[in-house]
């Protein structure tokens, strides 16, 4: 099956420091990867959807200039927290979607990257 | 705006029950409807999907149904154990991944 890997699996960061997590497509090619957040008990939020070779698509309330996405290839994405703070902890999930490429199309999800800023 | 809820919250039970999950969505115009597990601190493991002009899926203990009309899912867990404690996740797919509140299950022995 597809794996969808991150790095780091966990990170704590000072406050003021900008901290970048990886998600890579492992055995498949993926034009679109999506990033979530999930706070403390609460579900999965979307934050942006990133398409390989364009600008990432924020959702309302995304602020775009602190969560930077980059998407240069088609196995790796990667988003950026930028002059992080206590509120952005958080656990980051990214998921991919194959080549095939509709809305219908099977999302592959990555383990999760925890975030702490002291 | 789709809006997806799930009943109950939590959830807490002995080994041995049949337990149901139920998901509602607002806008039925959804192309599939996915059950997922989240264990503490992991990603996603992936349950079931259906597709919108399906009915239901099944695999093993779990048994997943959808009334796309009337904006529902449920999961069906036979014989509950301790291994399935986790928290159980709907998503319905529009043109994006929305997912639901999560039910949070704890199977004790």
């Amino acid at each position: 099956g597809a794996v969808v890997s991150q790095h780091p699996s966990r990170v704590i960061c000072k406050s003021g420091t900008s901290v970048k997590i990886e998600c890579r497509s492992l055995d498949f090619q993926a034009t679109t990867m999506f990033w979530y957040r999930q706070f403390p008990k609460q579900s999965l939020m979307l934050m942006a959807t990133s398409n390989e070779g364009s600008k990432a698509t924020y959702e309302q309330g995304v602020e775009k200039d602190k969560f930077l996405i980059n998407h240069a290839s088609l196995t790796l994405s990667t988003l950026t927290v930028t002059s992080a703070h206590p509120e952005d902890s958080s656990f980051y999930i990214c998921s991919a979607r194959g080549l095939a490429g509709g809305p219908t199309d099977t999302q592959y999800f990555g383990p999760g990257t925890r975030l702490t800023v002291l | 705006k789709q809006e997806v809820t799930q009943i109950p919250a939590a959830l807490s039970v002995p080994e041995g029950e049949n337990l149901v999950l139920n998901c509602s969505f607002t806008d039925s115009a959804i192309y599939n409807l996915q059950w997922f597990r989240q264990d503490p601190g992991k990603g996603l493991t992936s349950l079931l999907l259906i597709q919108s002009s399906q009915r239901e899926q099944t695999s093993g203990r779990l048994n997943a149904s959808l009334d796309k009309s009337s904006g529902r899912s449920t999961l069906y867990i036979a014989a509950s154990q301790p291994g399935d404690s986790a928290t159980y996740l709907c998503a319905v797919t529009t043109d994006k991944l929305i997912f639901g509140t999560g039910t949070r299950l704890q199977v004790f022995p």
